[in-house]
């Protein structure tokens, strides 16, 4: 079965940019989509299909994928981005959806 | 905007029958695939499968033969039945609908719903 593989928790500080990455067998070919969540809350699309953003969805928030690896960027990261983002997958050859096991973003 | 809304028992026991129910408003079921997805306590994702609106269905090989998802036009709910449950099935329930026509991404969610297998 296909696998994602995340970073268990990223840190940075205010103003800063951070980068999330989800990795996995030829990524580069399949459509990545990554969602928040925040305590106690429904999970959250911010980006779809590698790099598009839903409507409401901040500029800050970006996306690649390419090789093994997609990642989320988050620009000027606020305390409000606190979250766990995980990306997600759907694997033809299995035609079963996948995700990756989160990670933790730390807002210092 | 379409709300989806996850309602069912917060407790079953052991070896009994899991059933949910996701009511959808603001939005016809039909067009799209409806997904299941669950979070075990302080864990990630799980998906369990989706049902299209014509009520053709696609399990997570790990739940098959466990599992039933349906559709329930005239009402426009989803439901999802989970037999012989254990305590690995404890966890929190969400349904989610597609992308229009195709399987891709979830959006929106519902909120959740905790379900407690126990004795």
């Amino acid at each position: 079965s296909y696998v994602l593989t995340q970073p268990p928790s990223v840190s940075v500080a205010p103003g800063e940019t951070a980068n999330i990455t989800c990795g996995g067998d030829s990524i580069g070919g399949k459509s990545v989509h990554w969602y928040l969540q925040k305590p106690g809350q429904a999970p959250v699309l911010v980006i779809y299909v590698d790099r598009d953003r839903p409507s409401g969805i901040p500029e800050r928030f970006s996306g690649s994928n390419f090789g093994n690896t997609a990642t989320l960027t988050i620009s000027k990261v606020e305390a409000g981005d606190e979250a766990d983002y995980y990306c997600q997958v759907w694997d033809t050859s299995s035609d079963v959806q996948v995700f990756g096991g989160g990670t933790k973003l730390t807002v210092l | 905007q379409v709300h989806l809304q996850e309602s069912g028992p917060g407790l079953v026991k052991p070896s009994e029958t899991l059933s949910l129910i996701c009511s959808v408003s603001s939005g016809s079921l039909s067009d799209y695939f409806w997904s299941w997805i669950r979070q075990t306590p302080g864990k990630g994702l799980e998906w369990i499968g989706y049902v299209y609106s014509t009520g053709s269905t696609k399990y997570n090989p790990s739940l098959e033969g466990r599992l039933t998802l349906s559709v329930d036009t005239s009402k426009n709910q989803v439901s999802l039945r989970l037999r012989s449950v254990t305590t690995a099935d404890t966890a929190t329930y969400f349904c989610a609908r597609h992308a229009y026509n195709t399987v891709y991404w979830f959006d929106p969610w519902g909120l959740g719903t905790l379900v407690t297998v126990s004795s």
